[in-house]
């Protein structure tokens, strides 16, 4: 069983739709959890990242962290063909950041 | 300010061969690291370096070196290409503690080993 686990999609959305995406984790030691947006053939771009439980909004962005069920999500509000990328949740203990496998979101318009 | 600037971004390897792929970053990050990606695996830590000097191995390590003469350049070794070791190799950057965790990473090496 992986560590983190996350849905790899594909997730196809109409333009100005909410996107919901999620992972899961298993290792209760995880501290930081972020998001990053990949675009084809780019390196990962950081998103948001908490520390604690509860809701982190920036923008049409919100990150949720549950750490009691080991369950985090990112909400899109409004979603623009522009958000079309992959999207990566990650989590770190120490010097180890561990990321899931990505889920590849398009947004329609 | 260039950010995380790796080369090349291409490569062919035959099986056998040895190669380094090098990082530099220009921020003065402490934190170095050295990811690979392959579809459904997500990103994969091979090694690590929290500054000059220092370095450990990440989760997937074997077939890899690493050292860290200076805070700017993180090089990888690839000491025997197999052809496991096709991939999309990402270096990141980020400084040390801090109250956030996010890194910086570079474009990527994409390299095919045949």
């Amino acid at each position: 069983q992986k560590e983190v686990e996350q849905d790899p999609g594909p997730l196809s959305v109409p333009e100005g739709a909410i996107v919901s995406l999620n992972c899961t984790y298993s290792n209760s030691a995880f501290q930081y959890f972020m998001w990053y947006r990949q675009y084809s053939r780019k390196g990962p771009e950081l998103l948001m990242y908490t520390y604690s439980s509860g809701n982190k909004e920036d923008g049409r962005f919100t990150a949720q962290v549950d750490k009691s069920s080991k369950y985090i999500s990112l909400f899109i509000r409004d979603s623009q063909p522009s958000d079309s990328a992959t999207y990566l949740c990650a989590m770190t203990r120490n010097n180890d950041m561990r990321f899931g496998a990505g889920t590849r979101l398009t947004v329609k318009p | 300010n260039a950010g995380v600037t790796q080369t090349p971004k291409f490569q062919v390897l035959k099986t056998g061969q040895s190669m380094t792929l090098q990082c530099a970053q220009d921020m003065n990050h402490e934190y170095m690291s050295w990811y690979r990606q392959d579809p459904g695996m997500g990103l994969r830590l091979i090694h690590y370096s929290v500054g000059a000097g220092i370095t450990d191995q990440g989760e997937v390590p074997n077939g890899y070196n690493v050292s860290r003469s200076t805070t700017e350049d993180f090089p990888l070794r690839l000491l025997s290409a197999a052809p496991s070791q096709t991939s999309v190799y990402f270096c990141a950057s980020r400084p040390q503690g801090g109250t956030g965790y996010g890194y910086t990473f570079g474009s990527g090496t994409r390299l095919t080993v045949v």
